[in-house]
């Protein structure tokens, strides 16, 4: 199993939908992170969230760190092609500095 | 300036042959993380390098290693290759890691092993 689960695994919306991605897990967190990867390429980090409760916004993304620092969302406000692609949480333990990454969310926004 | 490149962008092998890996940072980075990414198991960690030393190792078996040069680039080894390691292999470089620091990821080696 893994640390972080994210949901849901796929997505596939039309553009101007908004929509939200979980990452939770059980155990707690320093910090965690979101990134975004293309096909092709390597993921690209988004945001880094690393107090519980704390929201980030980055244009028509908000971040969201759960106040017990186990879990994190991220919400798509009026969602555009250019949006697609797999989205990931990784977070980085209390206990190391390993990062452990989600599960992935494969978004497709329809034009 | 120039971003973390990888070595071969593919590769193609088959069962039992043994293939390296090639990590370049960014000028100034000293960690090195490698991972593995399949479809089924998502981005897996393999290990990380930091001023030669592998401070962290990921749950996987022997035929896995790696190494660090003065330089900070990094190599990854995979020995009696197997069906199951066909996947894209992901190098990541940071100033330190922490939870603080950004990691920047290569484009991938993707591997596939017949």
């Amino acid at each position: 199993t893994q640390l972080l689960e994210q949901s849901p695994q796929f997505l596939s919306i039309q553009e101007g939908e908004n929509l939200t991605v979980y990452c939770n897990s059980s155990s707690v967190f320093s910090s965690l992170q979101w990134y975004r990867q293309e096909p092709g390429e390597g993921p690209v980090l988004l945001v880094t969230v690393v107090t519980g409760g704390e929201v980030k916004k980055l244009k028509r993304l908000t971040f969201q760190f759960g106040d017990a620092r186990k879990d994190s969302s991220l919400h798509i406000t009026a969602a555009q092609p250019g949006d697609t692609g797999l989205y990931l949480c990784a977070g980085v333990r209390n206990t190391g500095n390993q990062f452990y990454f989600g599960t992935g969310t494969s978004l497709t926004v329809i034009p | 300036k120039a971003g973390v490149t990888q070595t071969p962008r593919y590769l193609i092998k088959t069962r039992g042959q043994q293939v390296t890996l090639s990590c370049s940072p960014i000028s100034g980075h000293r960690s090195v993380s490698w991972y593995q990414q399949t479809p089924g198991q998502g981005l897996q960690f393999l290990f990380e390098y930091f001023s030669e030393t592998q401070r962290n190792k990921g749950n996987f078996p022997g035929r896995f290693s790696g190494r660090q040069f003065s330089n900070s680039r990094s190599e990854m080894n995979v020995s009696t290759l197997e069906l199951g390691d066909s996947a894209l292999y992901l190098c990541a470089s940071s100033l330190d890691v922490s939870s603080y620091n950004e990691q920047f990821f290569g484009p991938g080696t993707r591997l596939t092993v017949l």
